[in-house]
């Protein structure tokens, strides 16, 4: 298996509800994000989780709140989101941190907040 | 600072001539390089990578890339467009700096025209 499965592909919420995404990898890779992506724009990194401890925190506001249950699971919780919120969420995972290994990404969730 | 620039923000070829898509970089540390394509409401997929050994890479679907330290750049290059190849293409910076960075490109939309 060489792929990163995210659930759902679409996602509509309001502004007061709750909502989780879902990623999912078994190539056993240990390090595992979350990106935000824009319309035209290059993906803006979140969260990284390395080996199932969160190692990088971009400054993202607590209406988002990750969470990593296993080495291959990894979900972001969604509470309270503002229609800016709207974006492509991208998980991504690779073997580790280190620079020389490249991302397998998901096809993202695709988010709009009404 | 580490920085990536993509010299162009739109390119267009015709179906069966040469793309090249042009990437320079600035880093304090030795970087490794990489090309992503991203199709329409997709994630990102992994082209190609250089990671300090052959400066010529090759990639997937005929890509290639040449690592010039002296020039900062890392050009993607493929001899024949294919109407498949219309999409965004990302090129990314890693390095270790005490802790690991990835920096992305503002990205190149490739058009091919039949």
């Amino acid at each position: 298996d060489t792929e990163v499965t995210q659930t759902p592909k679409h996602l509509v919420m309001g502004m007061t509800n709750k909502k989780s995404l879902k990623c999912e990898q078994h190539m056993g890779h240990r390090a595992m994000y979350w990106y935000k992506q824009k319309a035209k724009k290059p993906p803006e990194l979140m969260f990284v989780y390395s080996y199932e401890k969160l190692s990088i925190n971009e400054s993202v506001p607590s209406r988002f709140s990750p969470e990593c249950p296993n080495s291959s699971l990894l979900n972001l919780h969604l509470h309270a989101l503002q229609p800016e919120d709207s974006a492509l969420y991208l998980c991504a995972s690779r073997t580790g941190v280190e620079k020389d290994y490249g991302y397998t990404f998901g096809s993202g969730t695709r988010l709009t907040v009404v | 600072a580490q920085s990536v620039t993509q010299l162009d923000s739109h390119v267009s070829v015709s179906e069966g001539t040469p793309v090249l898509l042009r990437c320079n970089y600035s880093s304090s540390y030795s970087p490794s390089l990489f090309w992503y394509v991203q199709h329409p409401n997709k994630g990102l997929q992994l082209l190609l990578k250089y990671t300090s050994a052959a400066t010529l890479v090759k990639g997937i679907n005929g890509f290639e890339a040449e690592f010039k330290k002296s020039e900062t750049s890392f050009h993607l290059t493929k001899p024949s467009a294919h109407m498949s190849d219309a999409a965004e293409y990302f090129c990314v910076v890693s390095v270790n700096t005490g802790g690991f960075k990835t920096i992305f490109g503002a990205g190149t939309r490739l058009f091919v025209k039949a």
